[in-house]
């Protein structure tokens, strides 16, 4: 596997299910972001980890919860999700102060 | 409040011809812009950036210019190829700070061949 990959690609859940977001990046970076993007919205930064470490929560609701176990996973468990939650949710790597970010494919994510 | 804004949602343009994306920012403390392009069901791929001490960069068929006392960048593609129809992404990062990308809302490019 090269550069991010995320699973599972497409994610159909109920509101009371908990479910996790899975990336992985093989690039070497020591970064890492979760980022959500709706219909019509731009890419909204949800999380940010450097070295493992949480640095930025972009005031996300508590029922996304990351989980960053080393510098190449990242995870994004979900638990009581509202519709409005639908989304394709990207995640991307980085080096530390590098302003270029590698992304993912994806999860397209619908709440029932 | 957006601050990173693409307000062309889409643009069409013949094959061979040069395509203009345009981007605005309000943020002046903004120092670093980036290109990325994203097809239907992938993630978003960079593709061009420039620091705020150019006003122009340039990679193959691709050059984005600045404009630092307008807030504006735009990206030519030239010539234009059916391959590049995707949606065009700018994003502005503070280097400075905390390093996180400020995207617009993307521009829908349509290349007719």
């Amino acid at each position: 596997e090269t550069g991010v990959t995320q699973t599972p690609r497409h994610l159909v859940m109920g509101m009371t299910n908990k479910k996790s977001l899975k990336c992985e990046q093989h690039l070497g970076h020591n970064a890492m972001y979760w980022y959500k993007q709706s219909a019509k919205k731009p890419l909204e930064l949800m999380f940010v980890y450097n070295f493992k470490e949480q640095t930025e929560n972009n005031s996300v609701p508590s029922r996304f919860s990351p989980e960053c176990p080393n510098s190449s996973h990242l995870f994004l468990h979900l638990h009581t999700l509202q519709p409005e939650d639908s989304a394709l949710y990207l995640c991307a790597s980085s080096q530390v102060g590098a302003g270029e970010q590698f992304f993912g494919p994806g999860t397209r994510l619908t709440v029932l | 409040d957006q601050q990173v804004k693409q307000n062309s949602p889409s643009l069409s343009v013949q094959e061979g011809r040069i395509s203009i994306l345009n981007c605005d920012y309000t943020n002046s403390m903004f120092d670093y812009f980036l290109w990325y392009k994203k097809y239907p069901a992938e993630g978003p791929t960079f593709l061009i950036s420039i620091s705020s001490i150019k006003d122009k960069n340039e990679d193959g068929r691709f050059t984005v210019f600045l404009n630092k006392s307008a807030k504006h960048l735009s990206l030519h593609i030239v010539p234009s190829q059916p391959g590049d129809s995707a949606v065009y992404f700018c994003a502005a990062v503070l280097r400075a700070g905390s390093y996180q990308l400020t995207f617009g809302k993307g521009t829908k490019l349509s290349v007719i061949p």
